[in-house]
């Protein structure tokens, strides 16, 4: 159980346009998922929480308006990298929090290599 | 804010050997928990262990514990016969107010 799963995998497109990754998780309700960021050889920064049903909370320094976050139902969030460039190019993972599981676990999906042209 | 310090940025232990990873942390939540997070090259984050701050006694599973030392906000993760499959990035990361943080990783290589 606690399944989460992202699309696409990996996914190059040119600069300055939209890409829209999925995370679900398939086996439970999260009502609550997470956006983290990853460069090579570093560790996983945090860029967003998301809520089912209500706007998303941004870290501090991350746009909301560059990275759109959805959190539509309880088995859906989606990011969108809008006018994407170059720099946007990085491994973005999901995570999803299962409440019935207890400890806050978070359980991560396989990530999301993006690359920019 | 919430930091977390791993120390080690890699380590090397022989194969069937033990190896101790290190991490500090700082946070002003009373009642939180901490994971261990294995991050392999496939890049799929893979649960180690994990700690209720409230409970004194170290957690276990099979061949990797924890040394908990709530006062001094340090929170170790011990690999016991390590195994090739071991090797992996380890992340330590507690978590409170909901909200992971994570460390900045101990990259470590188990030598045949």
């Amino acid at each position: 159980g606690a399944v989460v799963s992202q699309h696409p995998s990996r996914v190059i497109c040119k600069s300055g346009t939209s890409v829209k990754i999925e995370c679900r998780s398939l086996d439970f309700q999260a009502t609550t998922m997470f956006w983290y960021r990853q460069f090579p050889k570093q560790s996983l920064m945090l860029m967003a929480t998301s809520n089912e049903g209500s706007k998303a909370t941004y870290e501090q320094g991350v746009e909301k308006d560059k990275f759109l976050i959805n959190h539509a139902s309880l088995t859906l969030s989606t990011l969108t990298v809008t006018s994407a460039h170059p720099e946007d190019s990085s491994f973005y993972i999901c995570s999803a929090r299962d409440f019935g599981g207890g400890a806050n676990e978070q359980f991560f999906g396989p990530g999301t290599r993006l690359t920019v042209l | 804010a919430q930091t977390v310090t791993q120390s080690q940025p890699e380590m090397s232990v022989q194969e069937a050997e033990t190896v101790t990873l290190s991490c500090t942390y700082d946070t002003s939540e009373s009642d939180y928990y901490l994971f261990w997070y294995k991050q392999p090259p496939s890049r799929q984050m893979i649960l180690v262990i994990r700690q209720e701050a409230y409970k004194q006694q170290n957690a276990t599973e099979n061949r990797f514990s924890v040394n908990f030392q709530k006062a001094a906000k340090s929170f170790s993760l011990k690999i016991s016969d390590s195994q090739l499959g071991d090797a992996a990035m380890y992340f330590c990361a507690p978590n409170a107010g909901g909200k992971l943080i994570f460390g900045q990783g101990t990259e470590l290589s188990v030598k045949p």
